[in-house]
């Protein structure tokens, strides 16, 4: 198993600004999910990929938007950057079934400024 | 919307000791999943064990078990024979197919072992 992988690990940008984040999922999976993990609380659900389409989404604003391609890696883009956007970016990686849990990367620490 | 609490911000235990960590979650649906993860200061979330709803046995992973009251909505973690490195913020996670596959999350409960 590859596992998952996510780049960069830190990232500092400036308000107003730009960011695509990059994820490679463990290979074979399927269904791909972004979770937003602010300073001291549970990850939050951004929105989730199955076979390169969106089928499920939190409650995040447009600005947040995201690919998934068929070589399973899959990219989150943030427009319009914000102070509050700060935050741990988790991608995971699934079957896709109900009864499994995500595999999921060490995160990047976006920095907004 | 399912809502999941963690009403244990902090908790300590003697290596070697037992510990139980707390979660309770609401929803109306009968068909779910529920998950612990462990997260280290590496910052990934490894997954530490999970049970199925419909099953009413407990699940076990080692030195790792839960104790799922499917009617109470709980869902306790119990460690036993705690090692240094379980030290880390574990979370509770629900997941149903109503919530289009996402883990809804409580906030944490950071746990310390001391030698």
């Amino acid at each position: 198993e590859t596992g998952v992988t996510q780049s960069p690990t830190h990232l500092i940008k400036t308000r107003g600004q730009q960011v695509t984040l990059r994820c490679s999922s463990q290979s074979g999976h399927n269904t791909v999910s972004w979770y937003q993990q602010a300073l001291g609380q549970g990850p939050q659900f951004i929105f989730q990929y199955y076979r390169e389409e969106e089928n499920g989404r939190g409650n995040f604003p447009p600005r947040f938007s995201g690919l998934q391609f068929p070589n399973y890696s899959s990219e989150l883009n943030v427009n319009a950057l914000e102070l509050d956007d700060s935050a741990l970016y988790l991608c995971a990686s699934s079957l896709g079934s109900l009864r499994y849990g995500y595999t999921f990367g060490s995160g990047t620490r976006l920095t907004v400024v | 919307a399912q809502t999941v609490t963690q009403s244990q911000p902090e908790m300590s235990v003697q290596e070697a000791e037992t510990v139980t960590l707390s979660c309770t979650y609401d929803t109306s649906e009968s068909d779910y999943y529920l998950f612990w993860y462990k997260q280290p200061p590496s910052r990934q979330m490894i997954l530490v064990i999970r049970q199925e709803a419909y099953k009413q046995q407990n699940a076990t992973e080692n030195r790792f078990s839960v104790n799922f009251q499917k009617a109470a909505k709980s869902f306790s973690l119990k460690i036993s024979d705690s090692q240094l490195g379980d030290a880390a913020m574990y979370f509770c996670a629900y997941r149903s197919l109503n919530s289009g596959y996402a883990l809804n999350f409580g906030k944490g409960t950071s746990l310390l072992v001391t030698p």
